[in-house]
């Protein structure tokens, strides 16, 4: 069982929005960065965001995160067909000195 | 081009090594952190270890799962990581991926990504 919780599932038509829950804990989430990765079946991660609401070059700003507390959001507007993926948050934790991962979700587009 | 290519996965038998390599090109190998990311078969992503470069310590960290049993190193005379993974469990396996940070300083938000080696552990 995954430290950072993620919903295992969301789904949402062409064109909708959508957000990706991470609850986490005061060590991880609210005193350190979130990133945020999608993941096609049989590649590899990609980096969405970075720093809780950065995006590296190259990233298109339909995707976006945000932070409050020990939980963060990534949100997906102008859904695609191309966003269904598996999509994973990240976070250092204080206290365990490790790299946390959620148990990722996967965006379904209806 | 930023390159991260690993070696070294293969099958191997529960209790036995195995010593992973992640070469790598295209950047300053000995300014930045290197991490290993593992997943297991239709699993989610899991944090293996991290080795900071020298300006930061050299120090590392590991995932609880993995303390005592593995351990990170780097050579960056030759940009070279590895990971030697010993006492092996089945639990173990998993695709084995190499990784490196969107920052110099930072230890994650990893932007980097080689194509992974697979690591079975069976008997």
């Amino acid at each position: 069982q995954s430290v950072l919780t993620q919903p295992p599932s969301v789904s949402a038509a062409p064109g909708q929005k959508v957000t990706i829950s991470c609850s986490g804990r005061r060590s991880n989430i609210e005193f350190n960065y979130v990133s945020w990765y999608q993941q096609f079946p049989g590649t590899v991660p990609k980096l969405l965001i970075y720093d809780n609401n950065k995006r590296p070059s190259g990233i298109p700003d339909r995707f976006s995160g945000s932070k409050s507390g020990t939980s963060a959001t990534l949100g997906i507007t102008g859904l695609q067909t191309g966003d269904e993926a598996d999509y994973y948050c990240g976070s250092w934790d204080s206290n365990l000195s490790e790299v946390l991962f959620g148990g990722g979700t996967k965006v379904t587009v209806l | 081009e930023v390159q991260v290519v690993e070696s070294g996965g293969g099958l191997v038998q529960p209790g036995r090594s195995l010593r992973l390599s992640c070469s790598t090109s295209g950047f300053t190998f000995g300014d930045y952190a290197m991490s290993w990311v593992r997943q297991a078969p239709g699993k989610g992503l899991e944090w293996v270890a991290i080795v900071r470069s020298k300006r930061y310590g050299g120090t590392s960290d590991y995932a609880a799962s993995v303390r005592g049993r593995f351990s990170i190193s780097r050579d960056d005379s030759n940009s070279i990581a590895y990971l030697q993974m010993d006492s092996l469990r089945t639990e173990d396996t998993a695709v084995y991926y190499c990784s490196r940070g969107i920052l110099i300083e930072r230890s994650d938000a990893y932007q980097v990504w080689g194509q992974g080696t697979d690591v079975t552990v069976s008997s």
